[in-house]
């Protein structure tokens, strides 16, 4: 059974910065494209960021309100999933969900999803 | 950047009731790269359709997605309790790589 489940989140002031972390189970972790999506409390969702499997290069893109503050890592020797999140803005409040896909890779849409972690930028 | 637009923003229907749901995209999606998620309170999305009109595994066939272009729908012919919640659309083959509708909810008149 897939199983992702995010940590890390909390309360940060504006401008610090907060890693978050997804564990992984259930699947082979170092095949998989991996993803990151949140959702403001009350709106929609939004697309965060993806990071390729190493084989494909380990490419990481990043959605327009989040590129080069956040950066996508992962660890495979851990199954373990990173997004380091810097310059944070009362903007980047949201709930962060862990996502990926069953076989084939690629931008395809997410079957599985990790409970979420709460993030809250305020001072 | 491609941009979803989702109506109506809510929709009120009775069980048994027929809903439409409506995607509108920016530009034309390549490759019928569409899906749609349903999401209830306090959980995780969850896929329910593909590439405009694939049911995942496990999804009634009371759902159903249609369009291309630029025009997309999610119908869901005969509605159940269990299936009022929000659902969203999702691109998957544009630039930005991955957009999100702002969801459509669905709720009990």
């Amino acid at each position: 059974e897939v199983q992702l489940v995010e940590s890390g989140g909390g309360l940060v002031n504006p401008g610090g910065s907060l890693r978050l972390s997804c564990a992984a189970s259930g699947f082979t972790f170092s095949d998989a494209w991996m993803f990151w999506v949140r959702q403001a409390p009350g709106k929609g969702l939004e697309w965060v960021g993806r990071i390729k499997s190493k084989a494909d290069g380990e490419t990481t893109d990043y959605a327009s309100p989040v590129k080069g503050r956040f950066s996508i890592s992962r660890d495979d020797s851990r199954n373990t999933l990173f997004v380091q999140m810097n310059s944070l803005k009362t903007e980047d409040t949201a709930m962060y969900y862990c996502s990926t896909r069953r076989p084939p890779y690629g931008d395809f849409p997410l079957d599985f999803w990790g409970p979420g972690t709460l993030v809250t930028v305020s001072s | 950047e491609v941009v979803l637009t989702q109506s109506p923003g809510t929709l009120s229907l009775s069980p048994g009731e027929r809903a439409t749901l409506s995607c509108r995209a920016s530009q034309r999606i390549s490759n019928n790269y569409l899906a749609w998620y349903q999401q209830k309170p306090g959980q995780a999305p969850r896929l329910f359709i593909y590439d405009v009109s694939n049911r995942v595994t496990g999804i009634p066939d009371r759902f159903s997605g249609s369009g291309s272009g630029t025009d997309f729908t999610l119908t869901i012919s005969r509605l159940e309790p269990e299936d009022f919640a929000v659902y969203y659309c999702h691109q998957y083959g544009g630039s930005p790589r991955h957009t999100f509708g702002q969801g459509t909810k669905l709720e009990i008149k």
